[in-house]
């Protein structure tokens, strides 16, 4: 399978700081990102994607920056909250498998008030 | 508001028994898929469908089938439950190629 992972497992930051979660993907022909968050015991829910024509997204209080040359994605959140305490993961998908995606292991965000 | 709904949030069984997990979306969403989920290896597609009564083979289908009956309901079947498939298993739809998925809340199934 396709390797995407994260370079740290856990993530402590101040309230009010922004936060930065990166992601690495192996796959040159990933075309498509997505950043999900799981918060204990629910399901993983939608934040923001990106596709590869673009370089950088923006959402509420969330940026998305792909960096094509490195394969690298990150996921900034802005003045960080303690609602933001969650597992983070991209999940990429690759332009002739439409309907997989592959997915990270995660980063665990602990917000700090 | 999109919903996608299991059956159980946890189930315990033994080992041989057969197990089935429902997953039920009310979007209208033509794809579905179940994945199950692993501490440090992320979710892994075990099956997915992309209409009613079609199924394809995800990552890692071996032990488990699946079941689409009905536009709205995906089924995960394992057939004989061992040990190994303790995990959490999470269920997803989207609305078509390549869009977004949404998840369940997950089944926490532990095989005793």
């Amino acid at each position: 399978g396709e390797s995407v992972g994260l370079h740290l497992p856990t993530l402590s930051v101040q309230e009010g700081d922004n936060s930065i979660i990166n992601c690495a993907y192996s796959n040159s022909a990933s075309d498509y990102f997505i950043w999900y968050k799981q918060e204990s015991g629910k399901g993983p829910q939608f934040i923001i994607d990106i596709r590869s024509n673009m370089d950088k997204r923006q959402g509420q209080r969330v940026t998305v920056l792909l960096n094509k040359t490195v394969k690298h994605l990150s996921l900034q959140i802005a003045a960080t909250q303690p609602g933001d305490s969650a597992v983070y993961f991209c999940a990429e998908n690759i332009l002739y498998n439409f309907n997989k995606f592959y997915f990270g292991s995660g980063t665990k965000l602990n917000v700090k008030p | 508001d999109v919903k996608v709904t299991q059956s159980s949030r946890y189930l315990v069984k033994r080992t041989g028994e057969k197990v089935f997990l429902e997953c039920v979306q009310d979007m209208d969403h033509e794809n579905m898929f179940w994945y199950r989920q692993d501490p440090g290896l992320g979710l892994r597609l075990i099956y997915f469908s992309y209409d009613v009564k079609m199924k394809e083979k995800g990552d890692i289908p071996e032990g488990y089938s699946v079941s689409r009956e009905k536009k709205e309901r995906f089924s995960l079947i394992l057939e004989s439950a061992s040990t190994n498939q303790t995990s959490m298993y999470l269920c997803a739809s989207s609305s078509g190629q390549r869009e977004t998925q949404y998840f369940g809340p997950g089944t926490r199934l532990l095989v005793l």
